[in-house]
């Protein structure tokens, strides 16, 4: 089952715009992740946010947490070609949080 | 530092038969993870090992079983192959830390079809 819902399913914008992706989430966490996968390729983590935390930065990425609203969000920055991907959220499935459940993803796409 | 790197990258069964998917993890990782990523889906949580025993495992039936060996690498096994089964196999490797924030590393995956 999918625990995180990312919306929207798909986005596309062009240079230098900023992107923002939304992920709902069902039951309670330790923490976020974000990951982010280029077509047919591995996932690559991007960030994680604990529980405790509201906000997080990583360079052009900026992710927000609301805990009570069970949802997060990842806005990427003047974004770039090289930034087309899908783009998931992940929740901790036990308490070691080291096994997560991923959405379905928001593929972003990105135009020069 | 050597990534995660999985083995074979693409592969197609008959229906019925049997495969094995193997992984090497990132060295000083102690955790290796499965996932199932169907065309279009996010990845699927299969089972964890951490030193050679399971450690959790997902909605999968026992048709899907693993292997963990002593220099971490891994193997995923699946018997009876069916149709569904036709999907993005992903392997990831952490470091098992007791405040349970270790990012997951990724290798590219084994593409299965199964016809």
């Amino acid at each position: 089952s999918q625990q995180g819902e990312e919306d929207p399913q798909a986005l596309s914008i062009q240079e230098g715009e900023n992107a923002t992706m939304n992920c709902s989430y069902k039951t309670s966490i330790n923490n976020l992740q974000w990951y982010r996968q280029n077509s047919g390729r591995g996932l690559v983590h991007l960030i994680l946010i604990r529980s405790n935390e509201r906000e997080k930065h990583s360079g052009r990425l900026r992710v927000t947490l609301d805990t009570s609203k069970k949802s997060s969000s990842l806005l990427i920055t003047a974004s770039r070609a090289a930034d087309t991907a899908s783009y998931f959220c992940a929740t901790d499935f036990n308490q070691a949080g080291t096994a997560l459940i991923f959405g379905k993803g928001t593929t972003l796409s990105v135009s020069s | 530092e050597t990534g995660v790197t999985q083995s074979p990258t693409h592969l197609i069964k008959t229906r019925g038969q049997q495969v094995t998917l193997r992984c090497s993890s990132q060295s000083g990782h102690n955790t290796v993870s499965w996932y199932q990523q169907a065309l279009g889906q996010g990845p699927q949580f299969i089972f964890q090992y951490y030193r050679e025993e399971e450690n959790g495992r997902g909605n999968f039936p026992p048709r899907f079983s693993g292997l963990q060996f002593p220099n971490y690498s891994s193997e995923l096994n699946v018997n009876a192959l069916e149709l569904d089964d036709s999907a993005l196999y992903l392997c990831a490797s952490s470091f098992l830390q007791g405040s349970g924030d270790s990012p997951l590393h990724f290798g590219n995956g084994t593409r299965l079809t199964v016809t």
